[in-house]
């Protein structure tokens, strides 16, 4: 089973560029998760999604940035004309349907964005 | 309002000491879990363990064992016989009640084992 998986592991972009960030969720999930962590910080909530929903996006830059979770295919994050503080590790999580498991998160290995 | 704070930055130990790392945090709910992730220096979060606030008992895997303590909102984490491949940050984080999509993340705890 494999785990969530997070593509690419690095992107470079430069200012004003956009960046695109996937995450495909473990096998039989449908809640993903994103997360950002700043160099030398703890990760920070960013939006929760199920299968062609938002949840809650309280932690979303309210510009800027946009999440969608399509019926088929990966989580997109989406960063549209980046600017250098928009350089972080990025973190996708999905957790199961199953109530009993619902707080469980497991965590892909991070699209960290550099922006020039 | 949901808080964890990992007080320690950064730790540093060598190989078969053992070492706690503490967390502590705050929330109003009466329903919430507690976790623990590693992060080595690869990147990845792995997940090590999951608590709910109803189960105080604590548990031990291996040389990893976790002390839950309502009355003072702590979840620390102790590792015996440390080992070089514990180097890494470990992070804490509390979630609310079943709908609460917010989990909080410590700031984590550097944690360096030298041979």
């Amino acid at each position: 089973n494999a785990g969530v998986m997070q593509n690419p592991r690095h992107l470079v972009r430069r200012r004003g560029q956009e960046a695109r960030l996937r995450c495909s969720p473990m096998k039989g999930h449908s809640h993903v998760y994103w997360y950002r962590q700043l160099p030398e910080e703890g990760l920070k909530f960013m939006v929760y999604l199920q299968k062609e929903n938002i949840i809650d996006e309280s932690g979303m830059p309210k510009e800027r940035f946009s999440a969608e979770f399509p019926k088929e295919g990966p989580s997109i994050l989406r960063i549209q004309q980046v600017v250098r503080g928009d350089s972080a590790a990025y973190f996708c999580a999905s957790s199961p349907e199953r109530e009993g498991l619902l707080n469980i998160q497991y965590f892909g290995a991070g699209t960290r964005l550099s922006v020039l | 309002a949901q808080k964890v704070t990992q007080a320690q930055t950064e730790i540093s130990v060598v190989e078969k000491e053992d070492v706690t790392l503490d967390c502590v945090y705050e929330t109003r709910d009466t329903t919430y879990y507690l976790f623990w992730y590693k992060q080595p220096p690869s990147g990845e979060l792995v997940f090590l363990i999951r608590r709910n606030s109803f189960d105080e008992q604590n548990e031990i895997s291996g040389r990893y064992s976790w002390n839950f303590q309502k009355s003072t909102s702590s979840f620390n984490f102790t590792i015996t016989a440390s080992q070089v491949v514990d180097s890494a940050v470990y992070f804490c984080a509390l979630r609310g009640q079943l709908g609460d999509n917010d989990m909080r993340f410590g700031a984590g705890t550097r944690l360096t084992v030298k041979p």
